[in-house]
């Protein structure tokens, strides 16, 4: 089956730092998403994307589906920017409607 | 409109118990999914319900069991529970057509001792 992969596992920056998560996947997918869950266990939706770029005030994301990545980026990192961020596909030839998750980037941004 | 309300958001049972958590999805949302998350690990999936069907099922044994009404509310049932099922248990609504795109509720976490 697919393969996702996140990267780096563990990330620990400086609040207002720029920070890149990546994620590959290893087959053709119909969508990506990312994920933020927070210290108290709240997944957040971020972004759907399965192709082409989006943002969302300091956050913007890019998937390239061609070559089977996505990166998010997070500007200007606030405190409340801790936590761990996932990326969620959903695999193109299988119809079982189950998405496939990464391990997670675990980001701890420090005041 | 309402998020995803899951309940109990805490809860504490014994060896050998049963649990029931409960799961109300966004409104219209036809899709419930469940996952389990135990300390440092990723999202675990449990099951998916559509239109009151398990659609989907994950690698986890027969004490983990699920319902889903026919107003789309969903149940999951842990029975004989054992050390290793303390975890934080999510539930995720989407409208189970079309895009899959995932909305999750707070969570329930449920320790054994």
């Amino acid at each position: 089956g697919i393969q996702v992969e996140q990267s780096p596992p563990d990330l620990i920056l400086q609040e207002g730092a720029n920070s890149t998560l990546r994620c590959n996947f290893s087959d053709s997918v119909n969508n990506l998403q990312w994920f933020h869950q927070n210290p108290w266990g709240q997944l957040i939706n971020l972004f759907y994307i399965p192709s082409g770029t989006k943002q969302n005030g300091r956050l913007s994301a890019t998937t390239v589906a061609t070559e089977r990545y996505s990166l998010l980026y997070i500007s200007s990192s606030q405190t409340t920017d801790s936590g761990v961020y996932f990326c969620a596909v959903d695999p193109f030839m299988d119809s079982n409607y189950q998405l496939i998750w990464g391990a997670g980037t675990k980001l701890i941004i420090k005041p | 409109k309402a998020g995803v309300t899951q309940t109990p958001r805490y809860l504490i049972k014994t060896r050998g118990q049963q649990v029931t958590l409960s799961c109300s999805p966004i409104s219209g949302h036809r899709s419930v999914s469940w996952y389990q998350q135990t300390p440092g690990q990723g999202l675990q999936f449990l099951f998916e319900y559509f239109s009151e069907t398990q659609r989907n099922k994950g690698n986890f044994p027969g004490r983990f069991s699920g319902r889903q009404f026919s107003n789309s509310r969903s149940e999951m049932n842990v029975s004989t529970l054992e050390l290793g099922d303390s975890a934080l248990y999510l539930c995720a609504s989407s409208p189970g057509t079309g895009a899959n795109v995932l909305t999750f509720g707070a969570g329930s976490r449920l320790t054994v001792l």
